[in-house]
């Protein structure tokens, strides 16, 4: 089957420690994104990737970091300089058509919940 | 970006039909609707997306208004499995061109199913 997996679906850490989420899809989709979502929030763009080795900002990518080395993997790290980290965090994927198309669809890991101590 | 209302939660009867609404009246003519869903503690799940005429698919329909300034998405016999938040997103083609592909999420409709 194929799909986006990303783990762990939980993780503790305590504050001033790095962290890094996993997420993989075998969906041969070039662009992949992350998300933040807060309680009873929509969800908000962090970071998002349309190629391998090239990635953008989103809306608040401050404390954050990622890496695209393969078109699989889109790694994201929470880092010490992120003020408020605990939050759901979800990882998408898209084909990019490159002109974009506004029909593109996003397909959506089942999320690591984050829980910073 | 334009932006999208709706209401904050509906409840509907198991078995029956419900219908989403969803205002939008500085859509663009290029915008085009989407309609995501998120079971809880789940990732969101796309539904259904169109531009200017209705659509169906196998999960949902999407009716929209001749002016483009509303839609319903509408389930045509709810089970408790489709109990969610239903998000209405616009996406537009002209933004994506620029890179900006993100989705916009608001804070969604709130369904609740009565058994």
């Amino acid at each position: 089957d194929g799909g986006i997996t990303q783990s762990p679906k939980y993780l503790f850490r305590k504050e001033g420690q790095n962290v890094t989420l996993s997420c993989e899809q075998n969906l041969n989709h070039d662009a992949m994104y992350w998300y933040r979502q807060d309680p009873g929030q929509g969800l908000r763009l962090i970071y998002y990737s349309q190629i391998v080795n090239d990635f953008q900002k989103g809306d608040i990518a401050e404390g954050y970091s990622v890496s695209r080395e393969k078109k699989e993997s889109f790694p994201l790290t929470v880092t010490s300089a992120q003020k408020n980290p605990t939050a759901f965090y979800l990882c998408a994927s898209s084909i990019w058509t490159g002109g974009g198309s506004g029909a593109d669809t996003q397909y959506f890991g089942p999320g690591t919940r984050l829980t910073v101590l | 970006d334009a932006k999208t209302t709706q209401p904050n939660s509906m409840e509907s009867n198991e078995e029956e039909p419900v219908h989403l609404p969803c205002n939008h009246s500085t859509i663009s003519g290029t915008d085009y609707i989407h309609w995501y869903r998120q079971l809880p503690s789940q990732g969101p799940e796309y539904v259904i997306h169109g531009l200017t005429s209705n659509v169906n698919n196998r999960m949902a329909s999407l009716a929209i208004a001749e002016d483009r300034k509303s839609s319903t998405l509408i389930l045509h016999r709810a089970t408790l499995r489709d109990a969610a938040v239903y998000y209405c997103i616009l996406r537009d083609p002209l933004e994506a061109n620029f890179g900006n592909e993100k989705l916009t999420f608001g804070t969604g409709t709130r369904l609740t199913i009565i058994p």
